[in-house]
C-alpha cells in the first residue's frame, strides 16, 4: 500500500505486504533526511538516513529513497510486519538564510498492519 | 541496549508554576537535545546542548526555559513559569556525533500538563 504522507495520514497494510510511506519536504537546500518510527506511548526511535548525494539506501527491510528533483523522500518497508505499526515522521535538516540550523519534523503517518 | 530515560513519565503542574524535566542521556553520548510534541502535532525542536553550553535554540526556546547538565550524568529542562500552551510531550534525545544532521537517540518522554 502507498500513502501520501501529510496528506494522507494513515495507511492499512496486511502483514507480508510492502508498505510505502511517502513524505513531501519544502526546503531545497535540505541536505539531510531521517526518518523516525514512534510506537504507542515511546519517544522516536530512528530508522534510516541519506544524505542528498545519494538517492537510494538500504537497511534491513527498509530503504529509503530521495528525489531531489520533486522533494519527496519515501520510506519502504519490506514484508510487513504486525511489529512495524506505528506513527512514522520524515525529518529534513537544512540552514535558513541566517545559517540557522533546523531539523524539520513531518506531521507523521500512521501505519497500522492487518494480520 | 543503552537508552535514555526520562522522569517523570507524566508531570501536572498548576499554570505559573515552575517545572523540572529530566532526562539521563546514553553515557558516552556528549550532545544532547530537547524536543516537545504536542498532541496531534508535529515534533518540534527546542535546543541542543554540548560542552556545558547551548549550541542551537529555535524560538519556542526563550527565556522561560533553561537547560542544564547539573552533574555528569542528568540533563533538565526548566520552564520557569509555566502556561497553558506548554501542555505537551517533552523528549530528550542524545547522540554520540555532534549535529542536528546525524541520528539521535530518543527518551520515551514526559507527558507535562499545565492546569
Amino acid at each position: 500500500g502507498e500513502s501520501v504522507g501529510l496528506h494522507l495520514p494513515t495507511l492499512s497494510v496486511q502483514e507480508g505486504d510492502n508498505s510505502i510511506i511517502n513524505c513531501a519536504y519544502s526546503n531545497s537546500a535540505s541536505d539531510y533526511f531521517i526518518w523516525y518510527k514512534q510506537e504507542s506511548g515511546k519517544g522516536p526511535q530512528f530508522i534510516i538516513d541519506i544524505r542528498s548525494n545519494m538517492d537510494k539506501r538500504q537497511g534491513q527491510r527498509v530503504t529509503v529513497l530521495l528525489n531531489k528533483t520533486v522533494k519527496h523522500l519515501s520510506l519502504q518497508i519490506a514484508a510487513t510486519q504486525p511489529g512495524d505499526s506505528a506513527v512514522y515522521f520524515c525529518a529534513e535538516f537544512a540552514k535558513n538564510a541566517g545559517n540557522n540550523r533546523k531539523l524539520i519534523w513531518g506531521l507523521g503517518t500512521s501505519l497500522a498492519v492487518n494480520p | 541496549e543503552p537508552e535514555v530515560t526520562q522522569t517523570p513519565s507524566h508531570q501536572v503542574t498548576q499554570m505559573g508554576q515552575e517545572v523540572i524535566l529530566r532526562c539521563v542521556p546514553i553515557s558516552n553520548h556528549l550532545y544532547f537535545y530537547w524536543y516537545r510534541q504536542i498532541l496531534g502535532q508535529k515534533v518540534e525542536f527546542l535546543v541542543s546542548f554540548y560542552n556545558n553550553e547551548i549550541s542551537e535554540k529555535s524560538e519556542i526556546f526563550d527565556d522561560q526555559f533553561s537547560v542544564e547538565r547539573p552533574d555528569g550524568s542528568n540533563f533538565t529542562l526548566k520552564i520557569r513559569s509555566t502556561k497553558l500552551e506548554d501542555s505537551a510531550m517533552y523528549f530528550c534525545a542524545s547522540s554520540r556525533v555532534e549535529g542536528l544532521n546525524q541520528p539521535q537517540h530518543f527518551g520515551d518522554g514526559t507527558r507535562l500538563s499545565i492546569l
